[in-house]
């Protein structure tokens, strides 16, 4: 079974800097996705950024990037330019590789909580 | 706009007394899950479906139930059976495997409390 794990449970950062949240996983497996949501107070569960394990560029969105390390399997965020909308828990999620017609069931780790202060 | 609608958004429910959660999609999508959320715990998988009439237990699927009998729609039922009901539930859809992008969208939630 894969298991995902988020060492921080909270992170601080001021706004307009730089902050990076940790994710590490297990798999034996070597097709899979890795996910970042974002849960803000509304509890709507938003999706981030996403990457395939099969890509070895990294995934941006906007100012989100992640550092996909396959070996170490590490699965960092970096937020650039941090805004006060950004506070928010933040999960790491996994999924295998879907086989066609089958489900993409996510394995989440436990969140981070991020606080972006002025 | 399509999306997942989740009711009621608040929930509350004595011991001993089952309690159903709605879940209804319009994004036409095959794949349904439920998920439960515990503080420090991240979310948990409950059921999920991957067609029409047919679903499968997740990691924690004791004292649940659910049914998929219509394409949009996958109720989840807490019964009697389950010890600590009292967590937030999220409801989500995904295309299956073989689409050109698998992304789970969310509902917005419902919170149990057991009184």
């Amino acid at each position: 079974a894969q298991t995902v794990t988020q060492s921080q449970p909270e992170m601080s950062v001021q706004e307009a800097e730089t902050v990076t949240l940790s994710c590490t996983y297990d798999t034996s497996e070597s097709d899979y996705y890795l996910f970042w949501y974002k849960q803000p107070p509304s509890r709507q569960m938003i999706l981030v950024i996403r990457q395939e394990a099969y890509k070895q560029q990294n995934a941006t969105e906007n100012r989100f990037s992640v550092n996909f390390q396959k070996a170490a399997k590490s699965f960092s965020l970096k937020i650039s330019d941090s805004q006060l909308g950004d506070a928010a828990m933040y999960f790491c999620a996994y999924s295998s590789y879907p086989i066609t017609g089958t489900a993409s069931k996510l394995t989440f780790g436990t969140g981070t909580r991020l606080q972006v202060t002025l | 706009d399509g999306g997942i609608t989740q009711s009621p958004k608040y929930l509350f429910r004595k011991e001993g007394q089952n309690v159903t959660l709605s879940c209804e999609q319009n994004l036409n999508h095959d794949a349904m899950y439920w998920y439960r959320q515990d503080p420090g715990q991240g979310l948990r998988l409950i059921y999920y479906s991957q067609i029409v009439n047919d679903f499968q237990k997740g990691d924690i699927a004791e004292g649940y139930s659910v049914s998929r009998e219509k394409k949009e729609s996958f109720p989840l039922t807490v019964t009697s059976a389950q010890k600590n009901p009292t967590a937030f539930y999220l409801c989500a859809s995904s295309p299956t495997g073989g689409s050109m992008n698998t992304e789970a969208f969310f509902g917005q939630g419902t919170r149990l409390t057991v009184v």
